[in-house]
């Protein structure tokens, strides 16, 4: 099984919907973060949390939220889609050490 | 802030051909550098990486040594199959003085690779 998984793989949405993009892991660590990735950007961070009652926004937090259920989940909000963020979505997870796993990734499309 | 940046591609090559994609990095602190791989379809996963100065990562026949004086980690591969075709991310992070990671990975803008036979 998938150390890093991620709910739905592929979403279809409309301007100003509000959607939920989630992702568990089961390597135990504490660390988690949410990343886009757009062509030629490379992956920019959107929220990372250090542990459950620690979250922290990235470089592009904007029209976005996150919600630390547990140390094996967390899970990315659009309040209200806007067809910009359309991309590729990715979760990984952390030990203090570095090496972050990534999961397979959401694809996004907002119309 | 912290800047990491890749030779522009795509780079596309013949098998058994040698690769080189350069990355140069800017950093406020005492960076460890990354280089990660992401295969069609799939997420990015760790190629291989070095901590300090002088410091020479390999995995799958690949290297890169993390060059402080020029501030930079080339990847290289003396011989690449068509197997490699993937994207390559240069990233840092920055380490704190007890030695663990800040946790935030800076990304370069990736590098397409296709090896044709």
């Amino acid at each position: 099984d998938a150390d890093v998984t991620q709910t739905p793989r592929n979403r279809i949405t409309k301007t100003g919907k509000r959607i939920m993009l989630e992702c568990s892991q089961t390597k135990g660590h504490d660390r988690m973060y949410w990343y886009r990735q757009d062509p030629g950007l490379g992956l920019r961070l959107i929220y990372y949390s250090f542990d459950v009652k620690d979250i922290n926004k990235g470089e592009i937090s904007d029209g976005y939220s996150v919600s630390r259920q547990a140390q094996a989940k967390f899970s990315l909000s659009l309040e209200s889609a806007i067809p910009n963020q359309t991309a590729l979505y990715f979760c990984a997870t952390s030990d203090l050490w570095e090496t972050q796993y990534f999961g397979p990734g959401t694809r996004l499309l907002v119309l | 802030g912290d800047s990491v940046t890749q030779m522009e591609g795509p780079v596309t090559l013949s098998e058994e051909a040698f690769l080189t994609i350069n990355c140069t990095y800017t950093a406020t602190g005492y960076p460890s550098l990354f280089w990660y791989v992401q295969y069609p379809g799939e997420g990015l996963q760790l190629l291989l990486k070095a901590t300090k100065a002088d410091d020479k990562g390999s995995n799958k026949g690949f290297e890169a040594t993390y060059r402080k004086e020029t501030t930079s980690f080339h990847l290289e591969k003396g011989s690449v199959q068509v197997s490699d075709s993937a994207v390559y991310f240069c990233a840092l992070t920055t380490i704190n003085a007890g030695g663990t990671s800040y946790g935030k990975l800076t990304f370069g803008q990736g590098t397409i690779l296709t090896v044709h036979p």
